[in-house]
């Protein structure tokens, strides 16, 4: 079974840019969920969908970034216009049933975005 | 604030020889922990967990402990091996445990 996959693998962008990132789950995971790490400092949640629906956003950072999972299946984060500050590290997880304590959520190999 | 943080940036141990990994936290209402492990390249890897009505659980050679009066959680791992030597993090379930909290990570190296 493919695990949580993420692409691009490297993303390098100039400031002012957009930029998409892709999330495609374990499937049949209702739940997924976007996380970031920039530069140095921890790991923090962004947001969370049950199948389409946000279930909680209440990590994105400002309204430069968008996430979307259209039929709940992928997902996609945009950020646009991209700032040095976005650079980092994004994850994304997703698990079968109830919160992350009732099932394992699988993380994917993340996307580097170097703003520059 | 609510974070999760790590006494120490970097541990290196020799091989075979037994691993501990501290962390702090400061939510006195988490009651979920786990612990992850992620190797260069690679997203975070599940370990092992522990809720709050436990101090300890073990898994294959991993042993979790959660002191609650202190608020401090470690990861003892057993028999280092060169395949252990990785960034570990460990995180609290807040929020009905669909929002980790995460701490800054302790890079484990491990020591032929």
């Amino acid at each position: 079974e493919a695990g949580v996959t993420q692409f691009p693998s490297h993303s390098v962008i100039e400031k002012g840019q957009t930029v998409t990132l892709r999330c495609d789950p374990i499937s049949g995971h209702d739940n997924l969920y976007w996380y970031r790490r920039v530069m140095g400092k921890e790991i923090k949640f962004l947001l969370h969908f049950v199948k389409e629906s946000k279930q909680d956003e209440s990590g994105m950072p400002n309204n430069r970034f968008l996430a979307e999972r259209t039929g709940g299946t992928y997902s996609t984060l945009k950020v646009q216009p991209a700032e040095l500050e976005d650079s980092g590290v994004y994850f994304c997880a997703s698990s079968s049933q109830g919160g992350i304590s009732n099932t394992e959520a699988f993380f994917g190999q993340g996307t580097r975005l170097t703003v520059v | 604030g609510e974070s999760v943080g790590l006494h120490l940036p970097t541990l290196s141990v020799q091989e075979g020889d037994n691993s501990i990994i501290n962390c702090a936290y400061s939510n006195s209402a988490s009651d979920y922990f786990i612990w992850y492990k992620q190797e260069s390249g690679k997203g975070p890897q599940f370990i092992i967990d522990i809720r709050s009505n436990m101090d300890k659980r073990q898994g294959q050679r991993v042993t979790v402990l959660l002191n609650k009066t202190v608020k401090h959680l470690s990861l003892q791992i057993a028999a280092t091996q060169p395949g252990d030597s990785a960034v570990y993090f460990c995180a609290e379930g807040s929020g009905g445990y669909n929002k980790l909290i995460f701490g800054a990570g302790t890079r484990l190296a491990v020591h032929p």
